[in-house]
């Protein structure tokens, strides 16, 4: 059972434009959210997280958006440029005192064409 | 630079082979992670530690096996009763054990079982 889920394994979109990637997850325990970015052949390298008692955070071109509710959250670029073209892992965790496991959704493949 | 190092970046190995794949910190980091990650799959925890001489099992342990005798290394072994070992295997790392700390990634090893 996938606690974590990117159903849509990849996007493409046109440089400048906004690229939205979306993440649903199923344990409501889940508090701290968390988004990575990976070439090919890399490690993934951490780009944006969210704890659960906002519903925004916002780093320059990177917006997380949290949806406690709905159990969903986006992740929105804008504007998107070809360098972001990679594969993105949403990523969500138990606060202290709960998991020690951090659980990861499949990834989704974001392509910016120039 | 501090960083994590993991090696080789690339290994064959033949069927019925143990194989060891070294991971390297010196953030002085306390949690020590091994992930897996298989073709449109997430990232699947093998063995985690948040401390020296102490490490749990993950999701996916069986055929695996881990020492952390030193802070700064935590290497995997990948033994012959692994079903299927060909994989990318990820190290990671983190100040603290999860879950609200983001996780700090080597740049991977690329097991193949010929």
């Amino acid at each position: 059972d996938q606690q974590v889920k990117q159903n849509s394994p990849s996007l493409s979109v046109q440089e400048g434009r906004i690229s939205i990637l979306n993440c649903d997850y199923t344990n409501s325990m889940f508090d701290y959210f968390l988004w990575y970015k990976k070439y090919p052949a890399e490690g993934p390298t951490f780009l944006i997280s969210i704890s659960s008692i906002k519903d925004k955070n916002e780093d320059g071109r990177f917006t997380v958006f949290l949806n406690k509710s709905a159990k969903h959250l986006s992740l929105h670029i804008v504007p998107s440029q070809p360098g972001d073209s990679a594969v993105y892992f949403c990523a969500a965790s138990v606060g202290p005192g709960g998991s020690e496991k951090l659980v990861f959704g499949k990834g989704m493949k974001l392509t910016v064409n120039p | 630079d501090g960083g994590i190092t993991q090696s080789p970046k690339y290994l064959f190995r033949k069927e019925g082979q143990n194989v060891t794949l070294s991971c390297e910190q010196n953030l002085n980091h306390d949690a020590m992670y091994w992930y897996r990650q298989d073709p449109g799959q997430g990232l699947r925890l093998i063995y985690y530690s948040q401390i020296v001489n102490d490490f749990q099992k993950g999701d996916i342990a069986e055929g695996y096996s881990v020492s952390r005798e030193k802070k700064e290394s935590f290497p995997l072994t990948v033994t012959s009763a692994q079903k299927n070992p060909t994989a990318f295997y990820l190290c990671a790392s983190s100040i603290q054990s999860l879950g609200s700390g983001e996780l700090f990634f080597g740049e991977g090893s690329r097991l193949t079982v010929l």
